[in-house]
């Protein structure tokens, strides 16, 4: 199975600043992906992170507002950018493994915007 | 628009029962149905997974019953201890694009 770590594991920001999110795999993926997990709730889809690609969002949620990279196959970031009390939430990434289908979680990026 | 819903919301359970989670979705273009295992303050980890030609899959505690026709597959565990106190979420993968939609999670507390 994948190692997936995330950069920052948690930190605290002021409304209105940006925050970007490090996503690192320990071996080549093609599919990556974007979650939020607000407090007590189920995991939600942000975006699909292709390499080579532009990242596809799903509904409600904006390029402007969560700006994806993916420069190459083991390396991804989520920026959440001019942010309000309404994004504390934890932010997943994830890989699926193409042989299998299954995906794989990273630890998690719990955000506080005071 | 919930296309895959999950009961119950939460279950208590004795040490040494069985604990059961329901799942059921609405679409048939999915390809793979995982369940996760997620404690406080980590990601979610896979824990058992089935494909829609299989009616059952065991590993271990951990058993995945899937009926086809009803679109409905749950969780066992059995012999439930309290080391498997957690949220679990049931999942279903979209075959044309690999996103995977979950359930709303139950969280199950395993009583000694």
């Amino acid at each position: 199975s994948a190692v997936i770590s995330q950069k920052p594991s948690r930190d605290i920001c002021q409304r209105g600043t940006s925050l970007t999110i490090q996503c690192q795999v320990d071996s080549q993926v093609t599919m990556m992906f974007w979650y939020r997990q607000q407090p007590g709730q189920s995991l939600t889809l942000i975006a699909t992170a292709n390499q080579g690609s532009e990242a596809t969002y799903e509904s409600g949620f904006v390029i402007d507002k969560f700006p994806i990279s993916r420069p190459n196959l083991t390396f991804s970031t989520l920026t959440v950018s001019n942010m309000s009390p309404e994004d504390s939430s934890i932010y997943l990434c994830s890989v699926e493994d193409g042989g299998t289908d299954t995906q794989y979680f990273g630890p998690g990026t719990r955000l506080t915007v005071l | 628009q919930q296309q895959v819903k999950q009961s119950p919301q939460s279950l208590i359970v004795q040490k040494g029962g069985i604990s059961i989670i329901n799942c059921a979705y609405e679409n048939t273009a999915f390809d793979y149905f995982p369940w996760y295992q997620q404690f406080p303050g980590k990601g979610p980890a896979l824990l058992i997974a089935i494909r829609p030609d299989v009616s059952e899959k065991k590993e271990g505690r951990f058993t995945i019953s899937f009926n086809k026709s009803a679109k409905q597959f749950s969780l066992h565990i059995m012999d439930s201890q309290p080391g498997d106190s957690a949220t679990y979420f049931c999942a279903a993968r979209r075959s044309n694009t690999g996103k995977l939609i979950f359930g709303q999670g139950t969280t199950l507390q395993v009583k000694p």
